[in-house]
């Protein structure tokens, strides 16, 4: 079965502080993906990853970043965060590179709060 | 326009009732079709998927595709409880390669 795994299931920050969220997954997908989940927006994309250090933005990837650099770690990074950024964030990967896309599998979530 | 548009819920059957949950899709060059369920404070699970035209039935799960109509559809047989949750329609292919687009889902309850 494939695993994605998040670091943390909930997060409490304060307004200002850097925020790291690691995604590992175990089937050497190549594709990885952050998503953040707010109730009437739906998933939105942040940003992914087709390749080891290759990543492109998502379509809200403002405030954040992201570092790909083993194969089955990707990690978000708030730079700094705000009360806006409090949310659900959701980690995925697939298969495939170019070409009709796999399905992605997610992670069970982070839920961080930026008080 | 919204790329990707699931039919306003929330739905809800009875335990036992057909429940059918529509999505429709702007992007003619779509090529795949994804199914996710998501319970309540849950991640989102893949249930199904479909490439070509046609139904796909996988247990009491059947996806239904018309790349004409740009529509995709998902009936659940038999309906159960355990069936409450949201389900999300997402696309990818043609113009998004490597993405999924997500629908905002729909809402079903069922009620015994």
């Amino acid at each position: 079965d494939v695993k994605v795994t998040q670091s943390s299931r909930y997060l409490v920050k304060r307004t200002g502080e850097k925020v790291f969220l690691e995604c590992v997954q175990d089937m050497d997908h190549e594709n990885m993906f952050w998503y953040r989940q707010d109730p009437g927006l739906g998933l939105r994309l942040i940003y992914f990853s087709y390749d080891v250090k290759m990543k492109e933005k998502g379509d809200i990837p403002e405030g954040y970043s992201v570092s790909r650099e083993k194969k089955e770690r990707f990690s978000l990074i708030l730079e700094s965060a705000s009360t806006n950024q409090t949310s659900m964030y959701l980690c995925a990967s697939s298969f495939g590179q170019g070409g009709p896309s796999y399905e992605q599998y997610f992670g069970p979530g982070t839920r961080l709060t930026v008080t | 326009q919204k790329e990707v548009e699931q039919n306003s819920g929330p739905l809800s059957v009875p335990e036992g009732a057909i429940a059918s949950l529509n999505c429709t899709y702007s992007d003619r060059g779509s090529q795949s079709f994804f199914w996710y369920r998501q319970y309540s404070g849950k991640s989102p699970e893949l249930i199904m998927f479909i490439y070509s035209n046609g139904d796909k039935e996988d247990g009491r799960f059947t996806a239904q595709l018309n790349k004409a109509s740009q529509y995709v559809s998902l009936l659940i047989r038999d309906s159960q409880p355990s069936d409450s949750a949201t389900y999300l329609c997402a696309v990818s292919g043609g113009t998004s390669y490597g993405k999924l687009t997500f629908g905002q889902g729909t809402i079903l309850t069922v009620h015994p």
